[in-house]
């Protein structure tokens, strides 16, 4: 089985300081882990992918996540936030068919 | 491409009343899911399909039936509404890849 946990329900930055979201999952088959981001009134749109290879991985929009094998950790980062950032971003993993997801952080960014 | 469509965006719906949520990809993919999002809960998986004919149950199934006929429509079924399924709901597909691609959602209300 897999499982997500999301360890901030919420994370309050100001503009330009950087950012960190914490991801920790749990999976029995293949580790596939993803980030999305989800905008107000809006669907899911991915962020960034750790399918194999490097473990540090690169998204849209300035964000990269690493993953950690040993601390089973997939933590998303941005060095310098924008105001537009403001959104709620999910970890996800896959399972054979299926995503799960976390409960989500809010990040809120203000000026 | 339009991607995955959903309709409608907005519904009320008085408590045991039925109603169906349309969900249309033009992608091609043979994986498609419905998700319910509810606040400070993430998405839970309903029902999800692997191919045209092929529908199984996820993680809160109970008072949703699904059907799946072609590879580009899901619709995803409610009988006898209830409170309860107040929520916004989320139709997505996936590809090879494992990324999945979300519609807009539906906004229901069950009064």
């Amino acid at each position: 089985a897999q499982s997500v946990t999301q360890l901030d329900s919420q994370v309050p930055v100001f503009e330009e300081a950087p950012v960190e979201l914490r991801c920790n999952y749990s999976s029995s088959v293949s580790v596939y882990l993803f980030w999305y981001v989800q905008y107000p009134n809006q669907g899911l749109q991915l962020l960034l992918k750790y399918l194999s290879g490097s473990t540090l991985v690169k998204g849209i929009n300035g964000f990269e996540a690493e993953f950690n094998k040993s601390q089973t950790s997939f933590h998303l980062r941005k060095p310098s936030v924008h105001i537009s950032d403001t959104a709620e971003y999910f970890c996800a993993v896959a399972g054979y068919s299926t995503l799960t997801f976390g409960k989500g952080t809010m990040l809120l960014v203000s000026p | 491409n339009a991607g995955v469509t959903q309709t409608p965006k907005f519904r009320i719906l008085k408590i045991g009343q039925s109603m169906t949520l349309q969900c249309t990809q033009d992608m091609n993919h043979n994986y498609m899911y419905w998700y319910r999002q509810d606040p400070g809960m993430g998405l839970k998986l309903i029902y999800y399909s692997v191919g045209a004919g092929i529908t199984d149950k996820g993680e809160v199934p109970n008072g949703y039936n699904v059907s799946r006929s072609t590879t580009e429509d899901f619709p995803l079924r409610l009988e006898l509404a209830a409170p309860s399924q107040t929520s916004v709901y989320f139709c997505a597909s996936m590809s090879t890849y494992n990324e999945q691609f979300f519609g807009p959602g539906t906004r229901l209300t069950v009064l």
